[in-house]
């Protein structure tokens, strides 16, 4: 079973800040991998489908690369509407798994 | 716009069956696949499983033995059995839907269901 390790767990930054979120597979899973944003008492929210693809809607500061086994979500120019919890999902196989989420909070 | 709104039981008792509903709004569900995800307290996702608008499924080895997920095309619902709960299945759970199996692009909010006597 591939597993996926995000880090970090949380981060603290300021609106206007940079901010990266890593996230590990186990294996290699090519470049399927997706990204949501979750807030609080909310069903997460697509925002990165192939690894770097960004879903209709989603503001441009966001966005993702990687490939195999190391992936990065990255927000170029934080905003308030952008302190969440972020997931990781790989989906090369089903079931699809999940990283443990990165808590994403005001400084 | 989709939307998803989860419906049901939020305590169940050891042994029973936990029975979910989601509802379609803003489109046919007779389009996409649509599936069950869950999140316990503290931890992660995990995917349950899911059925495609033809009724064909597909669920995660780790619950297959447990669950059924059908549709109810008239109502433009689909819904989660899972028998014999423990309190290991504790969480809130979230419908979605999506285009394909790999990514969710719609969600519902959640429902929390308590496994407790």
């Amino acid at each position: 079973d591939i597993q996926m390790t995000q880090s970090p767990s949380s981060v603290s930054a300021s609106v206007g800040d940079r901010v990266t979120i890593t996230c590990r597979a186990s294996q290699g899973i090519g470049n399927w991998l997706a990204w949501y944003q979750q807030k609080p008492g909310k069903g997460p929210k697509l925002l990165i489908y192939t690894a770097s693809s960004l879903h209709g809607g989603v503001p441009s500061r966001f966005s993702g690369s990687g490939y195999g086994t190391d992936f990065t979500l990255t927000i170029s120019s934080l905003q308030p509407e952008d302190f969440a919890t972020y997931y990781c999902q790989r989906a090369n196989s089903f079931p699809p798994g999940f990283g443990q989420g990165t808590r994403l909070e005001i400084k | 716009q989709v939307q998803l709104q989860e419906s049901g039981p939020g305590l169940v008792k050891p042994s029973e069956t936990l029975s979910l509903t989601c509802t379609v709004s803003g489109g046919s569900i007779s389009s996409y696949y649509w599936s069950w995800m869950r999140q316990p307290p503290g931890k992660g996702l995990e995917s349950i499983g899911y059925i495609y608008h033809s009724g064909s499924t597909n669920y995660n080895p780790s619950l297959k033995s447990r669950v059924t997920i059908s549709l109810d095309t008239s109502k433009n619902q689909f819904s989660l059995k899972l028998s014999s709960v423990t309190a290991a299945d504790t969480a809130v759970y979230y419908c979605a839907g999506s285009p394909n199996t790999r990514y969710f692009d719609f969600w519902g909010q959640g429902s929390l269901v308590t496994v407790s006597s």
